[in-house]
């Protein structure tokens, strides 16, 4: 089967950077994606990794390396707004579901 | 990307009673999934929902506790029935696009927040 493991929590204050780490087990799969969801919302969409390296969007940079099976989101320049949970998930190629890790709580201080 | 309408957005059902989720898309979705939240944990996939045909459940899912229908590719329904407390959780529908940037972007309604009591 497939399994996403992250940390439960991680705090930080305004202004810090901070990483969230995704370890996985699975076989093949097309990618790693993350997604950010406010209390009482929706999931959305942040990032994609099909490739090992650094993907950047903005505040949000995502990284993947196939070989160590692991992932994390770094998010710079810290807001209030930032506090949310944030979930990596992956899409096997041979169920072509996505399956969402754990999910890490991320509060973020004045 | 797409728009998902998902009602009702919560309700408080009695143990034993059964309950529809509707899912409406503004756009035609190659894919449509059922997910399911329980209080401060993750997405855990209900089943894949088929335009036509029954639905693909995941392991630890049965089609007598949660019937799924999806008649055209922009709707479909979940129901979760006798219910009982455990099954208290946000209910969330979601779908890919031809259109989705990323295979791994999935689309997401604002859930349906079930209590039972």
């Amino acid at each position: 089967g497939q399994s996403l493991e992250q940390p439960s929590e991680v705090t930080a204050v305004e202004g810090a950077i901070v990483q969230i780490n995704c370890t996985y087990q699975t076989s093949g799969f097309y990618g790693l994606s993350w997604y950010q969801q406010h209390d009482g919302g929706a999931p959305t969409f942040l990032s994609y990794n099909a490739l090992d390296g650094l993907e950047e969007t903005g505040r949000f940079s995502s990284f993947l390396s196939r070989s160590d099976s692991y992932g994390y989101l770094l998010l710079q320049e810290l807001q209030m707004k930032d506090s949310a949970s944030y979930f990596c998930a992956l899409r096997s190629y041979n169920t072509d579901k996505l399956i969402f890790g754990t999910g890490t709580r991320l509060q973020v201080f004045p | 990307s797409a728009v998902i309408s998902q009602k009702p957005s919560r309700d408080i059902c009695q143990r034993g009673t059964s309950l529809t989720i509707q899912c409406q898309v503004d756009s035609q979705v190659t894919m449509m999934f059922w997910y399911r939240q329980q209080p401060g944990q993750s997405l855990t996939l209900i089943a894949t929902a088929n335009q036509g045909s029954e639905a693909t459940y995941e392991s630890g899912f049965v089609i007598d506790k949660f019937p799924i229908s999806r008649p055209n590719l922009t709707f479909s329904t979940l129901t979760v029935s006798n219910m009982s407390p455990e099954d208290s959780s946000i209910y969330l529908c979601s779908v890919t696009t031809s259109g989705a940037k990323h295979s791994g972007e999935l689309f997401f309604g604002e859930g349906s927040r079930l209590t039972v009591l």
